[in-house]
């Protein structure tokens, strides 16, 4: 089956420490995203890339480095430069930029 | 500033019966898409309906439909014959068809269905 699958379900990590959230999709698709979604605020973008070896920041992008070396992967990482990454991250993708994005099941992140 | 506005923090609906979430908007944009997005308590986002502001009819997708008002910015969206699957959080979000394709969120609207 088609979709975006992301990958730890549920990560902890200690402070000062750098973590990768991986993402990847089958459905062809040009352009992937990354959100953070925080108790009662809506999906704040973090990066997103339109094409491989290309990707722009979003309004929050500071803390987080991303990569888009394959078409289907785009792996998000998290520094120690991000002063409160405790968060719930969706990952999701689009055939192209301005159509329709389509999510991940997401992915939990506990810094301990 | 763009920006969407849910003022619905928490709602409930009794199964079977028609509920309506709210949502505005603000941009000076003339051509974006609408969309409603519910995320269930397994937290993955999944897409609702989907309008395009230049389409004056409203979209429906089975039990779902909007009432778009492009004039009041203004996107509700309808839930008839309430199931208790129904039960998550929805929200509202628009995309601007130009420039940096931006999708903006609102805060969400907890919805819970009750047998």
């Amino acid at each position: 089956d088609g979709g975006i699958t992301q990958s730890p379900k549920y990560l902890f990590r200690k402070e000062g420490q750098n973590v990768t959230l991986s993402c990847e999709q089958n459905l062809n698709h040009d352009a992937m995203y990354w959100y953070r979604q925080d108790p009662g605020q809506g999906l704040r973008l973090i990066y997103y890339s339109q094409i491989v070896n290309d990707f722009q920041k979003g309004d929050i992008a500071e803390g987080y480095s991303v990569s888009r070396e394959k078409k289907e992967s785009f792996p998000l990482t998290v520094t120690s430069a991000q002063k409160n990454p405790t968060a719930f991250y969706l990952c999701a993708s689009s055939r192209g930029h301005g159509n329709t994005i389509y999510f991940g099941e997401g992915s939990w992140l506990t810094v301990v | 500033a763009q920006t969407v506005t849910q003022s619905q923090p928490e709602m409930s609906v009794q199964e079977a019966e028609t509920v309506t979430l709210s949502c505005t908007y603000d941009t000076s944009e003339n051509n974006y898409y609408l969309f409603w997005y519910k995320q269930p308590p397994s937290r993955q986002m999944i897409l609702v309906i989907r309008q395009e502001a230049y389409k004056q009819q409203n979209a429906t997708e089975n039990r779902f439909s909007v009432n778009f008002q492009k004039a009041a910015k203004s996107f509700s969206l309808k839930i008839s014959d309430s199931q208790l699957g129904d039960t998550a959080m929805y929200f509202c979000a628009f995309m601007i068809t130009s420039g940096t394709y931006k999708y903006i969120f609102g805060t969400g609207t907890r919805l819970k269905v009750l047998a």
